[in-house]
């Protein structure tokens, strides 16, 4: 089993919907979480951190459930400029680890 | 020094033949990590220095595979007898002691076909 794991996808949403992406973690001893964004070939850039009282950066929420071992990121209002590939980070002693990210196609 | 620079952008080389990738990281991060990329995966975890020391080695690792931080500041991943399966990008990042995750910046990559 992967430490990290997400729905590959692609979410194909049309523009102005919200979408909501899901990940999981099998290591409990994972210490922060984050969300990073990848455009195409290019290389991986934060998008943002995850805590457990949830936190809000314009248009996107990111929230934490250490219980179920469960981060989530919501994008609202979806603009053309967010399709990527959207990939959850732990941090784990001393490195971070990477799902396989979950790519997203904003139609027009 | 405003961001990770890695060289080459792009290698092409033929199987069998040893390759090797620099390094230049943020000049005031003491922490350097190798990351592996392959089409639809995200990027998994080689190695990583804190200054000149090597902490940490993934399995993924092969004996043919080395790196290098020899003064704590730019680092070298070399591969020996290169195989189609190494090609792949290669992201190298830094990030300063006790980041906890926070604060890691990556390079945009040398990536690496094998032919």
């Amino acid at each position: 089993r992967k430490e990290v794991e997400q729905d590959p996808g692609p979410f194909n949403v049309p523009e102005g919907a919200t979408v909501a992406f899901n990940c999981t973690y099998s290591n409990s001893a994972s210490q922060s979480f984050f969300w990073y964004r990848q455009d195409c070939r290019k290389e991986p850039k934060l998008l943002m951190s995850v805590y457990s009282s949830g936190n809000e950066d314009g248009r996107f929420t990111a929230q934490l459930n250490r219980a179920s071992q469960y981060i989530s990121l919501l994008i609202r209002d979806s603009k053309l400029s967010d399709s990527a590939t959207y990939l959850c980070v732990v941090n784990r002693q001393d490195k971070i680890i990477f799902g396989k990210g979950t790519r997203l196609h904003i139609l027009p | 020094d405003t961001g990770v620079s890695q060289n080459p952008r792009h290698k092409i080389t033929k199987r069998g033949q040893n390759v090797t990738f620099r390094c230049d990281p943020i000049s005031e991060h003491n922490r350097l990590y190798w990351y592996r990329q392959t089409l639809g995966q995200g990027p998994e975890f080689l190695t990583y220095f804190q200054n000149e020391a090597q902490l940490e080695k993934s399995r993924l690792l092969s004996d043919r595979f080395s790196a290098e931080r020899p003064k704590g500041s730019f680092s070298t991943l070399e591969i020996q007898r290169t195989e189609q399966g190494d090609s792949a990008m290669y992201l190298c990042a830094s990030s300063s002691l006790g980041g906890g995750g926070y604060g890691y910046t990556f390079g945009s990559g040398t990536r690496l076909t094998v032919v």
